[in-house]
Formats: C-alpha cells, structure tokens, sequence
C-alpha cells in the first residue's frame, strides 16, 4: 500500500485564494517533504519537515505535521497562476531503508 | 546550468528492443535514483546509488540494469522493452544517502514509448 496519499486529488481556485493540500500517511516517519511537479517537467523540492516539527513556512508555503494523526498539509497562501501544478508529499518512513515513498499527488488549478 | 540531466527526453521504441537512458547531475552529489512515473503520475522508486554503489533494488524485472559509472553518472539500460514499460523515468540525485534528510533534485524525464 502507498505510504503517503494526497487529498483531493484535483483542487481548482481562483487566483489570490488560498489551497490547502492533504497528505496522510500510514507508518512512522523521519521526515515529509512536499514537491512540486509542473506539466510536462520533473519534480522541485519546496520543503522539508521533520517528524519533531509541527509548523514550517516558506515564503507563501505553509506545512504542518501532525504524526499522532499521521498527516500533513500543504497551505499556498495567495495562490497565482503559475502555482498551477501538481504537488506530492513524500515521506521517509522509519522503516523504509532511506527510501522516500511518493504520495499520488494532488492536481492544483489557479485560474486567472 | 543543468543539475540534474538525462537524455534522451522522448524515446519511442517497438517491443522487444533494447534501449538506455543517460543521466548526470553536476552538483558533487553523492547519490543518486531511479523514479517510475505512471500515467496516473504515480512515482516509484527503481534503484539508488551511493557513491557508485546499489543501494536500493526494487522489485523491479530483470530486464532493467543501472550502471554507474561514476558519481555523477548513473545509466538505466532496458533489454526486452514490453508495452508495460511506457512510463515517464526520472533520476534524482542527493547529498546523501539518507533519503528523506535531504532534498532530492530530479531531472526533465525521460518519457518511453514502446509500440
């Protein structure tokens, strides 16, 4: 089964709203990272967040972690157009012999 | 300047052929992936590589052999492409070898076609 898994799978907003991305997870984790995959072009880290951290901020990202629920999400605050791509949580399982395990992604849409 | 290359980034092929993609990451790193992306863009990793040596094999067929050469080079040869191999490939590169320390750079993909 996929350690990670974003919801909603499709989020479409209209530019200068906010988007909050989910990811839960189902087994103990180091780490969560969340990339950014544009159409067509490899993925781009855009944070990091450690398991004994619970709020990390990046400019107009905002992360959370909650391990006790196993969950995590991703706040673009003042979405714009060119934020239109697809994000994905990856985490890095105790278990998981230094792999990081890629969640299905959710499909962001900013309309102008 | 790239950080992480690959080539080609379009690949069609028929089945039963035999076929490499390349990829080089210039930023001193010393591991490197192998992803899968489907088309439902679910990404999986293949293979990793630490200073030259496997790290990860994932339950991968056979068919799919990584070679790396050097540390800033790790290949991907595939003998026998079936239609199921169609994919999207990625390599990905990192500091180090504790995945989720440290960000992964990924390259443009490799999108494979088998006919």
């Amino acid at each position: 089964s996929q350690q990670g898994e974003e919801d909603p799978q499709a989020l479409s907003i209209q530019e200068g709203e906010n988007a909050t991305m989910n990811c839960s997870y189902k087994t103990s984790i180091n780490n969560l990272q969340w990339y950014r995959q544009n159409s067509g072009r490899g993925l781009v880290h855009l944070i990091l967040i450690r398991s004994n951290e619970r709020e990390k901020h990046s400019g107009r990202l905002r992360v959370t972690l909650d391990t006790s629920k196993k969950s995590s999400s991703l706040l673009i605050t003042a979405s714009r157009a060119a934020d239109t791509a697809s994000y994905f949580c990856a985490t890095d399982a105790v278990t998981s012999g230094s792999r990081l395990t890629f969640g299905e992604g959710t499909q962001l849409t900013v309309n102008p | 300047d790239t950080a992480v290359s690959q080539t080609p980034k379009y690949l069609v092929t028929q089945m039963g052929n035999d076929k490499s993609i390349k990829c080089e990451q210039n930023l001193g790193h010393d591991t490197m992936y192998w992803y899968k992306q489907d088309s439902k863009k679910f990404l999986k990793i293949m293979f990793s590589y630490n200073n030259k040596e496997l790290i990860i094999n994932e339950t991968v067929p056979n068919r799919f052999s990584p070679k790396s050469p050097d540390k800033a080079h790790l290949n991907l040869h595939i003998n026998s492409l079936e239609l199921g191999d169609s994919a999207v490939y990625f390599c990905a590169s990192s500091q180090d070898l504790v995945a989720g320390l440290y960000e992964q750079y990924f390259g443009p993909g490799t999108r494979l076609t088998v006919t």
